[in-house]
């Protein structure tokens, strides 16, 4: 079946632009995450929705971000005024239920901010 | 003490070899221990979980030692597809326990 999608694959925008990131997860997996990996650094907590529950959004690095589920389905990722610090692949993952539950991931975005 | 670190490697060995990679975590409470691999410029994917007893799949062995907080991951007879990044990953505990905190990864490359 298909797996996590996102969009788009690539983004090169200006400082102090918005951008606007899609993720599309599996089929029925109720659980959504969202990663920042910088250069030669480790995957970083972002948020995460859970079915119909509060986001937890504990891991948003400023109020710049911000992130969306609609209809328990497709995920945005919401970056206002981009530094150039924001430069990072942002990564989507979903998995059927909480943790213990394997997390699928998306290819990613790969964010440069000029 | 990081939350999980690993030796950044690069580990580089000829096809055949054994080689093994090792992980510590610092939270005695958690409870759900994986590895990943991610190739480069791919996204990580779930390369096995491991449990307390120990696991294997194929050339790979996972183990877990929770009175030291350290995990290790075994690959015997390494093939060229081996080489990639492989990332120690570890649950949160309590409330949080969704949140995975990923290592920076341990970076291989097998040559022929």
């Amino acid at each position: 079946g298909a797996g996590v999608s996102q969009s788009p694959s690539n983004k090169v925008t200006e400082k102090g632009k918005d951008v606007e990131l899609r993720c599309d997860p599996i089929s029925g997996h109720t659980a959504l995450y969202w990663y920042r990996q910088s250069l030669g650094q480790g995957l970083e907590f972002l948020i995460y929705f859970q079915g119909n529950s509060a986001p937890d959004k504990s891991g948003l690095p400023s109020d710049r971000f911000s992130a969306e589920r609609t209809g328990g389905s497709v995920s945005t990722l919401t970056i206002q005024r981009t530094q150039q610090e924001d430069s990072a692949v942002y990564l989507c993952a979903s998995s059927l239920s909480r943790v213990q539950e394997t997390q699928y991931f998306g290819p990613g975005t790969r964010l440069l901010v000029l | 003490r990081k939350e999980v670190e690993q030796d950044p490697g690069p580990f580089n060995v000829p096809e055949g070899a054994t080689v093994a990679f090792n992980c510590t975590y610092s939270n005695s409470a958690s409870q759900s221990f994986f590895w990943y691999r991610q190739d480069c410029r791919k996204e990580p994917k779930l390369l096995m979980s491991v449990y307390s007893s120990g696991n294997e799949d194929g050339r790979f062995t996972a183990q877990l030692n929770r009175a030291s907080q350290y995990i290790s991951l075994l690959i015997r007879d390494s093939k060229l597809s081996d080489s990639a990044t492989y990332l120690c990953v570890v649950n949160r505990s309590g409330g949080s326990n969704y949140k995975l905190t990923f290592g920076k990864g341990t970076l291989l490359t097998v040559n022929p």
